[in-house]
């Protein structure tokens, strides 16, 4: 299983729902990340984990809650969110080489919108 | 971490060689440079990585000087479903920070 499984496809929310979006790997690999991506603009990194455990956070606010249950499992839950978080969210995984030769296998992404 | 600059788009017709080159000036010792691909709401997809010299692959090839500061990658004779925008990346271990992109448009 060379794949990102990443679910919902699509998710409509209002600003007080509580929600999580999952994002899957079965290809052993020991690093998980979560990108958002608006229109027209890079992917833009938001946590890392490496071995399960949060390594890189970019200063998302913290109504952006990652978690990472296991070395397969990604999640990200989502609460008080405003109508300018709606975006592209990607997940993405690496084997994690430590000599800058990372390569990501990145999930076909959740649409989010924030009502 | 290196900071890389590409074209912000590009123009080219079917079946022409698409060239794109990036900029790296300040790429460090240990890092590669990596290429991805990406089509409207989808994730990117891993294209092409190298360290120096010329690598190929079934889809594309990168060439990188001596000097390292530069990398093009070379598309063989595109069609109409290359268009995408193209990322140049360099380095840099888990902190893997996309730049602007190149948006590659093919015309028949």
């Amino acid at each position: 299983d060379t794949e990102v499984t990443q679910t919902p496809k699509h998710l409509v929310m209002g600003m007080t729902n509580k929600k999580s979006l999952k994002c899957e790997q079965h290809m052993g690999h020991r690093a998980m990340y979560w990108y958002k991506q608006k229109a027209k603009k890079p992917p833009e990194l938001m946590f890392v984990y490496s071995y399960e455990k949060l390594s890189i956070n970019e200063s998302v606010p913290s109504r952006f809650s990652p978690e990472c249950p296991n070395s397969s499992l990604l999640n990200l839950h989502l609460h008080a969110l405003q109508p300018e978080d709606s975006a592209l969210y990607l997940c993405a995984s690496s084997q994690g080489r430590g000599d800058g030769a990372n390569v990501l296998t990145f999930g076909a992404g959740s649409r989010l919108t924030v009502l | 971490l290196a900071k890389t600059t590409q074209p912000i788009s590009m123009d080219s017709y079917e079946g022409q060689e698409v060239n794109i080159t990036c900029s790296h000036n300040n790429i460090a010792t240990n890092d590669y440079i990596t290429w991805y691909q990406q089509f409207p709401s989808q994730g990117p997809r891993f294209i092409i990585q190298g360290y120096k010299t010329k690598v190929t692959n079934e889809v594309a090839s990168l060439f990188i000087p001596a000097d390292r500061k530069s990398s093009t990658l070379s598309l063989p004779r595109v069609s109409l479903s290359d268009t995408a925008v193209y990322y140049c990346l360099v380095g840099a271990h888990d902190k893997i920070i996309f730049g602007k992109g190149t948006r590659l448009h093919i015309l028949p």
